[in-house]
């Protein structure tokens, strides 16, 4: 299994672009997330889908739109890229049941580093 | 609101010294507490969880309600141990909510 993986690893863009992120997992997950890692602040959930069509907003999810079409896959959608939005982006799934074994946890992507100019 | 503290960005340490990372949490509920851990160019991966009581690479962690606390020990560090970790408490059915990390460096 590849487990949880990020396309793509790097981006720069220009302030204005948009872009989409496309995260995919093979484990049959029903939960997937969207965080941004920023120094000093951590990872901060910007959106997570609870199932296939279905998505919700998380902390900071301002600038963003996400899709689920496919249980497999969360893309992450930026429409008009802004410096603030520099970071690493990562994408994360889990079981859709309450955590009683190891197992159910969420598994993270290797992430994006996002830079924009 | 959900917060966790970890109040050192920075941890330093010399190879064999005892490793204590401070977690603090506020939850109104029964909390549920993990620590995760980021080694180098690697992903983030969980180390341990509260509710399983568990040893994972030396490592402990002892929920204690009365402090709020979820502080992450282990008694000899190892240059191996250097990462970034970062304590997260369960909000609602899933979601977590993260600490903003404490980077513990072991030097030889």
């Amino acid at each position: 299994n590849a487990g949880v993986t990020q396309t793509p690893k790097f981006r720069v863009l220009k302030t204005g672009q948009s872009m989409t992120l496309l995260c995919a997992q093979d484990m049959n997950h029903e939960y997937m997330y969207w965080y941004r890692q920023d120094p000093g602040m951590g990872l901060r959930l910007i959106h997570y889908s609870v199932g296939e069509g279905t998505t919700a907003k998380g902390e900071v999810p301002d600038g963003y739109n996400v899709s689920r079409l496919k249980k497999q896959n969360f893309l992450l959608g930026l429409e008009s890229a802004a410096p603030s939005q520099t970071s690493v982006y990562f994408c994360a799934s889990s079981y859709g049941q309450r955590p009683t074994q190891r197992r159910d946890t969420q598994y993270f992507g290797p992430g994006t580093r996002l830079t924009v100019l | 609101a959900q917060r966790v503290t970890q109040p050192e960005k920075l941890l330093s340490v010399f190879k064999g010294a005892p490793v204590e990372l401070k977690c603090n949490y506020s939850y109104s509920g029964s909390p549920e507490l993990f620590w995760y851990v980021q080694y180098s160019r690697q992903r983030l991966q969980l180390l341990l969880r509260h509710i399983s009581r568990e040893s994972i690479k030396g490592f402990t962690a002892d929920l204690n309600k009365g402090e709020t606390s979820f502080h992450l020990k282990k008694p000899f560090a190892q240059e191996e141990d250097s990462a970034m970790y970062y304590c997260a408490l369960r909000e609602g059915f899933q979601k977590l909510v993260f600490g903003t990390g404490t980077r513990l460096l072991v030097s030889p």
